[in-house]
């Protein structure tokens, strides 16, 4: 497997823009998490889904930020309108949940937004 | 609510020294511990992953422990050497199936 997969790797955009960030995760897992991650604060979680469901989304930090997962293969960040307090490092991480046997967690290269 | 610390938060070290980095966890109910290593601008790589029910696991120069009753694990990193620079950080997962994040340890080895 090629791993996580994440695009695009860099993203500049104007305040204002939509955003989306992509993301397919490793095949055969039924976890998808999406962590943001800045200097202030380090990695912060935005939302997890298990088998397409959206679990936990209480990290997103308002309304101008939505996920979706169509399929298990598939993820989806919208960021509309962006803001420059956006700019940070988006990361997607899959793994796959067996009751308390949780296995590795997999991360994405990332994608760095700018917004300016 | 989980709360992950790393400590030392950064760590300057001349090549060959054994090193010991820290992570101290609140919620002892958790399911397993997972060591990555961050290369600048790159994403997370998982080094060392250890469940709840195992004390240590060993990959190469590197050792993890784990003493889920304190709280508490260590990486030991082996005669260490410049490719090891890095940030090295932790996550737990408990019964909420999240990793969460210390903030990391930043390492550096001099020649």
């Amino acid at each position: 497997d090629a791993g996580v997969i994440q695009s695009p790797r860099h993203e500049v955009t104007e305040m204002g823009q939509e955003v989306t960030l992509r993301c397919k995760p490793i095949s055969g897992h039924n976890s998808l998490f999406w962590y943001r991650q800045t200097m202030m604060r380090g990695l912060e979680l935005l939302i997890y889904f298990n088998n397409n469901v959206p679990i936990d989304d209480s990290g997103m930090p308002e309304d101008r930020f939505s996920a979706k997962m169509p399929n298990a293969s598939f993820s989806t960040l919208k960021i509309q309108p962006s803001e420059p307090r956006d700019s940070a490092v988006y990361f997607c991480a899959s793994s796959l949940a067996r009751g308390r046997g949780y296995t590795e967690a997999f991360f994405g290269q990332g994608t760095r937004l700018t917004v300016v | 609510k989980q709360e992950v610390t790393q400590i030392p938060a950064a760590l300057s070290v001349p090549e060959g020294e054994n090193l010991v980095l820290n992570c101290s966890f609140t919620d002892s109910a958790i399911y397993n511990l997972q060591w990555f290593r961050q290369d600048p601008g790159k994403g997370l790589t998982s080094l060392l992953l250890i469940q709840s029910s195992q004390r240590e696991q060993t990959s190469g120069r590197l050792n993890a422990s784990l003493d889920k009753s304190s709280g508490r694990s260590t990486l030991y990193i082996a005669a260490s050497q410049p490719g090891d620079s890095a940030t090295y950080l932790c996550a737990v997962t408990g019964g909420s199936y999240i990793p969460t994040f210390g903030r990391g340890t930043s390492l550096i080895v001099h020649p």
